[in-house]
């Protein structure tokens, strides 16, 4: 079965610096990823997906994630993060055939003036 | 364009309560339809899913249950709440034999029991 680990918790980025968000997956062969972000009382948003091609993949919010097999890593990135950035963001894998997303536990973005 | 909504967005029931929260898609056919809560500060944990009308599968045993009336209808419900019932529920909806699993989320429903 899938699984999705994302190591980090809870991050503090001060506005205008970049960001990184880590993900890993772990899957057998190559999965559907995606990051989607949640704002307080919201539901999810989807921020971008891969499922082949070209590994780095833009998403909406000026947000990119690159797909990297040999680290089975999909983290997401941002050059200069805005303060209504500020939410919850997760990382899902999906496999060919299964109709279910796993989901990471979410890192919870802060960001400083 | 296809929609999503959840009611009610806020619920605040009493433990021994019974249950219904209700998620309606709009602009498609034959969605998969899911639910999911999120407790206090952790991830999204599938409780139901279904690919059809009347096919419901559980993916955790709890005292919840799901229902499936109608094509674009999913139901949520309860005989007799708990207090570890309490968070937040959302609805989400793929579409069908997309081998991808890409999800599109409503709104949320909040739910306290006390």
């Amino acid at each position: 079965a899938q699984s999705v680990t994302q190591p980090d918790i809870h991050i503090t980025v001060s506005e205008g610096a970049s960001l990184e968000l880590r993900c890993n997956y772990s899957y057998g062969a190559t999965p559907y990823l995606f990051w989607y972000v949640q704002s307080p009382g919201q539901g999810l948003q989807l921020l971008l997906k891969y499922f082949s091609g070209d590994t780095l993949v833009q998403g909406i919010k000026g947000f990119e994630a690159e797909f990297k097999r040999s680290q089975s890593s999909f983290n997401l990135r941002k050059p200069s993060v805005h303060w209504s950035d500020a939410a919850e963001y997760f990382c899902a894998v999906g496999v060919f055939g299964n109709e279910k997303l796993t989901f990471g536990t979410g890192t919870r973005l802060t960001i400083i003036p | 364009s296809q929609t999503i909504h959840q009611w009610p967005a806020t619920l605040v029931q009493p433990v021994g309560s019974p249950l219904s929260l209700e998620c309606t898609v709009e602009g498609t056919s034959n969605p998969n339809l899911y639910w999911y809560r999120q407790a206090a500060g952790r991830g999204l944990q599938l409780l139901f899913y279904s690919v059809g009308i009347g096919q419901i599968s559980s993916e955790v045993p709890q005292n919840l249950s799901a229902s499936r009336p109608q094509d674009r209808q999913f139901i949520l419900s309860s005989k007799k709440l708990l207090l570890s019932d309490s968070g937040f529920y959302l609805c989400a909806w793929s579409v069908t034999q997309s081998n991808a699993g890409e999800l599109f989320f409503g709104e949320g429903s909040r739910l306290t029991v006390l």
